[in-house]
């Protein structure tokens, strides 16, 4: 069974930096690229950055870009996001995901960031 | 840049049918899927790969798609079906959202 199981989420003051990490299991984590998406309250999904399955390619949104550096660990089965320069705009559940052509996609449940003063 | 575009709201009379359009040029290349999300709840995959429902979605939700627009139908809706859609596409190594829609069903 796929799990992604997020973590590291928590309350940080602006302008701090904060990293989250999802463990990922029951599949082979080096054959897939992954991706962080995360949901701000009351508001839609937005995607925040992917990462190809050798960390070759890789992608921001624009809030984001500069700021937020994606990783993994192939090794560890891991994909890590750390957050710097954070913003109250960052406040957000931040999920963890393998999203793959034609397979079904797999999430986590997601870490809360509450970024405020 | 890609976008995807739906409706903001939709609703229905129970035992309707539903039917919720999500529209891009990346869909003409790339599969969609589609996610439920109630409130306080995290999404739920419902449709992948354009039309393909993961085990344990009822059979009344389905999805098609047709050149630049994927749609999701609920077929019956179910006062329980109310809550907001979500339509999603990848295209490399970036992955697109439409701005959800609000499935009303009274």
């Amino acid at each position: 069974e796929v799990q992604l199981v997020e973590s590291g989420g928590g309350l940080v003051q602006p302008g701090r930096s904060l990293r989250l990490s999802c463990a990922a299991s029951g599949f082979k984590f080096d054959d897939y690229a992954m991706h962080w998406v995360r949901q701000a309250p009351g508001k839609g999904l937005e995607w925040v950055s992917g990462i190809s399955w050798n960390s070759g390619s890789i992608g921001y949104a624009d809030s984001v870009k500069g700021r937020f550096t994606i990783s993994r660990d192939n090794a560890r089965n891991s994909l890590y996001l750390q957050m710097n320069s954070l913003r109250v705009e960052d406040t957000a559940f931040y999920y963890c995901a393998k999203i793959v052509g034609g397979l079904k996609d797999n999430w986590g449940q997601g870490t809360l960031v509450t970024v405020s003063a | 840049s890609y976008e995807l575009t739906q409706p903001s709201s939709v609703s229905v009379s129970p035992g309707q049918t539903a039917r919720i359009a999500c529209s891009g040029d990346v869909l003409a290349k790339k599969y969609a899927r589609w996610f439920q999300q109630k409130p306080g709840q995290a999404p739920v995959l419902i449709i992948y790969k354009d039309s393909e429902r993961p085990s344990g979605i009822p059979e009344r939700f389905s999805g098609s798609s047709s050149g630049t627009t994927v749609t999701l139908t609920i077929s019956g809706a179910q006062v329980e079906d109310e809550a907001d859609y979500y339509c999603y596409s990848a295209a490399d190594i970036h992955v697109v959202f439409g701005g959800g829609t609000k499935l009303t069903v009274l």
